[in-house]
């Protein structure tokens, strides 16, 4: 069984950058697409960006440029990195396993449990 | 804003099946078969019950149906029960633009 687990500093401070790992166990981080996924307090899931095994990326524009997806095939991860936090960057963040091909990237068959991050000073 | 359309919210009584759209456009919903749906209970990770349009992946009860037609997916729950009350969330590959991966969500509740 694939488990994605998220694994991070629960408070981050307004201007300072957001970091978070995913380490998945029970499966290969090859041969699909992972993505970063968040949800803010009572609202809906917005997707941030994916990151293939390879290490090609997309992310969601409308966090602009403010988003590095990295990955470490040797340890089985991948990470998340989000710059210039403000308080709407407050939100659950979940890591998720999309599909192998590019048509079923957003088809998230396993996720992680979720990690709360706030941003505050 | 979200590309993908939903109802805020759905209900029916226990036993009673209920239907929620998911409506996009020609270039995600209504021209490729990737649209999947996701259940959300509160405190919990999203749970993928549908795939490719109407395929539920394994463990999923079969009282969860998806179909499409036109720009318009649709998720159907048949002899609603009580723990099927969560957030659902529609899915669909598109090919360029905007990222709205999502839809806008559906609140069921079992009456």
């Amino acid at each position: 069984q694939v488990q994605p687990q998220e694994s991070g500093p629960g408070l981050v401070k307004p201007s300072e950058t957001l970091s978070l790992t995913c380490t998945v166990s029970g499966g290969s981080i090859s041969y699909y697409y992972w993505s970063w996924i968040r949800q803010p307090p009572g609202k809906g899931l917005e997707w941030i960006g994916y990151i293939y095994y390879t290490g090609s990326t997309n992310h969601n524009p409308s966090l602009e440029s403010r988003v590095t997806i990295s990955v470490d095939r040797s340890k089985n991860q991948f990470s998340l990195k989000l710059s210039s936090v403000t308080a709407a960057d407050t939100a659950v963040y979940y890591c998720a396993r999309g599909g192998s091909r590019m048509t079923t990237v957003n088809t998230f068959d396993y996720w992680g449990q979720g990690t709360l991050v706030t941003v505050s000073s | 804003q979200s590309a993908l359309t939903q109802p805020a919210s759905v209900s029916g009584s226990p036993g009673q099946s209920i239907t929620i759209s998911c409506t996009g456009t020609s270039s995600d919903v209504g021209d490729y078969n990737y649209v999947s749906w996701y259940q959300q209970h509160p405190g919990k990770a999203p749970k993928l019950i549908i795939y490719d349009v109407s395929n539920r992946p394994s463990g999923v009860s079969n009282r969860f149906s998806g179909s499409k037609s036109g720009n318009t997916a649709s998720l159907t729950i048949s002899g609603l029960q009580a723990e099927d009350e969560a957030d659902y969330y529609c899915s669909s590959y598109r090919s360029s633009g905007t990222f709205d991966v999502f839809g806008t969500g559906t609140k069921v509740t079992v009456l």
